[in-house]
Protein backbone atom coordinates (compact mmCIF):
# COMPACT_ATOMS: atom_id res chain seq x y z
CA UNK A 1 0.00 0.00 0.00
CA UNK A 2 0.95 3.48 -0.66
CA UNK A 3 2.83 5.46 2.19
CA UNK A 4 2.97 9.08 3.09
CA UNK A 5 5.34 10.58 5.48
CA UNK A 6 6.04 13.67 7.36
CA UNK A 7 7.59 15.48 9.97
CA UNK A 8 6.19 15.21 13.36
CA UNK A 9 6.59 18.66 13.98
CA UNK A 10 7.67 22.02 12.66
CA UNK A 11 8.36 24.73 14.34
CA UNK A 12 8.09 28.60 12.96
CA UNK A 13 8.27 32.19 14.77
CA UNK A 14 5.09 34.76 13.70
CA UNK A 15 5.55 36.39 10.81
CA UNK A 16 7.79 33.71 9.03
CA UNK A 17 7.26 30.90 6.63
CA UNK A 18 6.42 27.39 7.20
CA UNK A 19 6.98 24.56 5.51
CA UNK A 20 5.23 21.41 5.95
CA UNK A 21 6.47 18.41 3.41
CA UNK A 22 4.73 14.99 2.52
CA UNK A 23 6.94 12.13 1.01
CA UNK A 24 5.87 9.58 -1.00
CA UNK A 25 7.07 7.77 -3.68
CA UNK A 26 6.36 9.58 -7.03
CA UNK A 27 3.58 12.02 -5.14
CA UNK A 28 4.65 14.51 -8.24
CA UNK A 29 2.41 12.15 -9.92
CA UNK A 30 -0.74 12.02 -7.41
CA UNK A 31 -3.34 15.19 -6.43
CA UNK A 32 -2.13 16.00 -3.07
CA UNK A 33 -4.76 17.61 -0.41
CA UNK A 34 -3.87 19.03 3.15
CA UNK A 35 -6.39 19.43 5.95
CA UNK A 36 -5.66 21.67 9.25
CA UNK A 37 -6.99 20.40 12.53
CA UNK A 38 -6.82 22.57 15.35
CA UNK A 39 -7.57 21.20 19.11
CA UNK A 40 -10.43 19.64 19.57
CA UNK A 41 -12.44 20.82 16.06
CA UNK A 42 -12.82 18.52 12.34
CA UNK A 43 -10.39 18.59 10.08
CA UNK A 44 -10.67 21.42 7.74
CA UNK A 45 -9.72 21.76 3.89
CA UNK A 46 -6.44 24.20 3.27
CA UNK A 47 -5.23 23.10 -0.19
CA UNK A 48 -6.74 20.63 -2.83
CA UNK A 49 -5.02 19.44 -6.11
CA UNK A 50 -1.44 20.33 -4.61
CA UNK A 51 -1.93 23.87 -4.98
CA UNK A 52 -5.54 25.35 -5.29
CA UNK A 53 -7.38 27.05 -2.11
CA UNK A 54 -11.25 26.51 -1.06
CA UNK A 55 -13.09 29.52 -0.70
CA UNK A 56 -12.20 31.43 2.22
CA UNK A 57 -8.75 29.88 3.14
CA UNK A 58 -6.16 32.78 3.05
CA UNK A 59 -3.03 33.17 0.16
CA UNK A 60 -0.39 32.41 2.74
CA UNK A 61 -1.54 28.73 2.47
CA UNK A 62 0.13 27.77 -0.83
CA UNK A 63 0.98 24.60 -2.30
CA UNK A 64 3.18 22.64 -4.34
CA UNK A 65 4.35 19.25 -5.45
CA UNK A 66 6.70 17.50 -7.45
CA UNK A 67 8.90 14.36 -7.71
CA UNK A 68 8.47 12.64 -4.05
CA UNK A 69 7.49 15.40 -2.05
CA UNK A 70 4.80 17.42 -1.77
CA UNK A 71 5.01 21.00 0.30
CA UNK A 72 2.69 22.99 2.36
CA UNK A 73 4.10 26.14 2.57
CA UNK A 74 2.33 28.51 5.28
CA UNK A 75 4.01 32.46 4.52
CA UNK A 76 3.27 35.15 7.64
CA UNK A 77 2.55 32.46 9.93
CA UNK A 78 0.38 33.84 12.77
CA UNK A 79 -0.32 32.32 15.96
CA UNK A 80 -4.03 30.98 14.90
CA UNK A 81 -2.16 28.78 12.30
CA UNK A 82 -0.68 26.63 15.30
CA UNK A 83 -2.66 22.87 14.38
CA UNK A 84 -1.51 19.53 12.93
CA UNK A 85 -1.61 19.19 9.34
CA UNK A 86 -2.63 16.28 7.47
CA UNK A 87 -1.29 15.79 3.59
CA UNK A 88 -3.54 13.23 1.51
CA UNK A 89 -3.78 11.43 -1.63
CA UNK A 90 -5.80 8.56 -3.63
CA UNK A 91 -3.34 5.73 -4.60
CA UNK A 92 -5.07 4.21 -7.71
CA UNK A 93 -3.30 0.97 -7.64
CA UNK A 94 -4.65 0.12 -4.50
CA UNK A 95 -7.75 2.18 -5.33
CA UNK A 96 -7.21 3.79 -1.39
CA UNK A 97 -7.34 6.89 0.24
CA UNK A 98 -4.35 7.70 2.10
CA UNK A 99 -3.32 9.97 4.71
CA UNK A 100 0.26 11.37 6.33
CA UNK A 101 0.71 11.08 9.75
CA UNK A 102 0.22 14.49 10.24
CA UNK A 103 2.35 17.50 10.96
CA UNK A 104 2.34 19.62 14.36
CA UNK A 105 2.87 22.58 13.52
CA UNK A 106 3.74 25.30 16.63
CA UNK A 107 4.44 28.58 16.53
CA UNK A 108 7.18 30.18 18.75
CA UNK B 1 -23.57 24.96 2.29
CA UNK B 2 -23.66 21.14 3.14
CA UNK B 3 -23.69 20.59 7.08
CA UNK B 4 -23.21 17.21 8.44
CA UNK B 5 -23.85 15.76 11.66
CA UNK B 6 -22.75 12.55 13.04
CA UNK B 7 -24.85 9.89 16.02
CA UNK B 8 -24.45 7.11 17.22
CA UNK B 9 -23.57 5.46 20.47
CA UNK B 10 -20.81 6.54 22.38
CA UNK B 11 -19.69 2.89 24.09
CA UNK B 12 -19.59 -0.12 22.45
CA UNK B 13 -18.92 -3.74 24.22
CA UNK B 14 -15.55 -5.31 22.34
CA UNK B 15 -16.96 -8.12 19.56
CA UNK B 16 -19.91 -5.80 19.17
CA UNK B 17 -21.04 -3.69 15.79
CA UNK B 18 -20.27 -0.13 16.01
CA UNK B 19 -23.23 1.72 14.43
CA UNK B 20 -23.26 5.13 13.53
CA UNK B 21 -25.16 7.97 11.06
CA UNK B 22 -24.27 11.05 9.67
CA UNK B 23 -27.69 13.26 8.76
CA UNK B 24 -26.95 15.98 6.33
CA UNK B 25 -28.66 18.76 5.45
CA UNK B 26 -28.44 21.71 3.01
CA UNK B 27 -27.67 19.94 -0.20
CA UNK B 28 -28.70 16.90 -2.16
CA UNK B 29 -27.73 13.49 -0.66
CA UNK B 30 -27.46 12.06 -4.12
CA UNK B 31 -24.45 15.20 -5.42
CA UNK B 32 -21.79 14.06 -3.74
CA UNK B 33 -19.70 11.11 -2.65
CA UNK B 34 -19.65 10.30 0.94
CA UNK B 35 -16.54 9.09 3.03
CA UNK B 36 -16.07 7.51 6.90
CA UNK B 37 -12.67 8.99 8.61
CA UNK B 38 -11.60 8.27 12.07
CA UNK B 39 -8.98 9.35 14.49
CA UNK B 40 -8.08 7.03 17.35
CA UNK B 41 -7.09 9.76 20.65
CA UNK B 42 -4.39 11.49 19.63
CA UNK B 43 -3.42 9.77 16.80
CA UNK B 44 -3.88 10.45 12.87
CA UNK B 45 -6.27 10.25 10.75
CA UNK B 46 -7.60 7.12 8.90
CA UNK B 47 -10.01 6.63 5.85
CA UNK B 48 -12.14 3.88 5.93
CA UNK B 49 -14.83 3.77 3.52
CA UNK B 50 -16.78 5.68 1.04
CA UNK B 51 -20.14 5.51 -0.73
CA UNK B 52 -22.54 6.67 -3.26
CA UNK B 53 -26.20 7.04 -3.54
CA UNK B 54 -25.54 4.79 -7.08
CA UNK B 55 -24.50 2.39 -4.93
CA UNK B 56 -20.91 2.90 -5.34
CA UNK B 57 -18.62 1.94 -2.74
CA UNK B 58 -14.67 1.23 -1.69
CA UNK B 59 -13.49 0.28 2.05
CA UNK B 60 -10.07 0.41 3.59
CA UNK B 61 -8.75 -3.12 2.72
CA UNK B 62 -7.59 -3.43 6.39
CA UNK B 63 -11.37 -3.41 7.65
CA UNK B 64 -12.85 -4.33 4.61
CA UNK B 65 -14.85 -7.66 5.84
CA UNK B 66 -15.48 -5.74 8.87
CA UNK B 67 -17.53 -2.44 6.96
CA UNK B 68 -20.65 -1.91 5.86
CA UNK B 69 -21.20 1.46 4.38
CA UNK B 70 -24.72 2.60 2.79
CA UNK B 71 -26.85 5.86 1.90
CA UNK B 72 -30.62 6.10 2.83
CA UNK B 73 -31.55 9.29 0.24
CA UNK B 74 -35.30 9.31 1.92
CA UNK B 75 -33.86 9.99 5.32
CA UNK B 76 -30.92 11.91 4.30
CA UNK B 77 -28.48 9.94 5.55
CA UNK B 78 -25.46 7.96 5.27
CA UNK B 79 -24.82 5.11 8.18
CA UNK B 80 -21.62 3.05 8.94
CA UNK B 81 -21.39 -0.74 10.98
CA UNK B 82 -18.30 -2.28 11.54
CA UNK B 83 -18.26 -5.42 12.94
CA UNK B 84 -16.10 -7.46 16.08
CA UNK B 85 -14.81 -4.25 17.71
CA UNK B 86 -12.10 -4.14 19.68
CA UNK B 87 -10.16 -1.26 21.59
CA UNK B 88 -8.39 -0.64 18.50
CA UNK B 89 -11.33 0.96 17.15
CA UNK B 90 -11.93 3.52 19.44
CA UNK B 91 -12.12 6.64 18.19
CA UNK B 92 -13.15 9.75 16.96
CA UNK B 93 -15.46 8.81 13.44
CA UNK B 94 -16.04 11.38 11.02
CA UNK B 95 -18.21 11.55 8.20
CA UNK B 96 -17.55 13.88 5.00
CA UNK B 97 -17.91 14.61 1.81
CA UNK B 98 -15.84 13.22 -0.91
CA UNK B 99 -15.27 15.20 -4.15
CA UNK B 100 -12.42 14.77 -6.77
CA UNK B 101 -10.45 12.68 -4.12
CA UNK B 102 -10.94 15.46 -1.13
CA UNK B 103 -13.38 16.49 1.78
CA UNK B 104 -14.45 19.87 1.70
CA UNK B 105 -17.34 19.56 4.23
CA UNK B 106 -17.04 17.69 7.61
CA UNK B 107 -19.26 16.78 10.58
CA UNK B 108 -18.06 17.51 13.70
CA UNK B 109 -17.04 13.97 15.14
CA UNK B 110 -18.35 11.41 17.54
CA UNK B 111 -16.03 9.69 19.80
CA UNK B 112 -16.79 6.01 20.40
CA UNK B 113 -15.11 3.73 22.99
CA UNK B 114 -14.64 0.31 22.68
CA UNK B 115 -14.63 -0.91 26.45
CA UNK B 116 -16.51 -3.83 28.52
Amino acid sequence: SYVLTQAPSVSVAPGQTARITCGGNNIGTKSVHWYQQKPGQAPGLVVYDDRDRPSGIPERFSGSNSGNTATLTISRVEAGDEADFYCQVWDSSSDQYVFGPGTKVTVL
Amino acid sequence: QVRLQESGPGLVKPSETLSLTCTVSGDSISRYFWTWIRQPPGKGLEWIAYVHSSGNTNYNSSLKSRITISVDPAKNQISLRLSSVTAADTATYYCATLVSGHSDYWGQGTLVSVSS
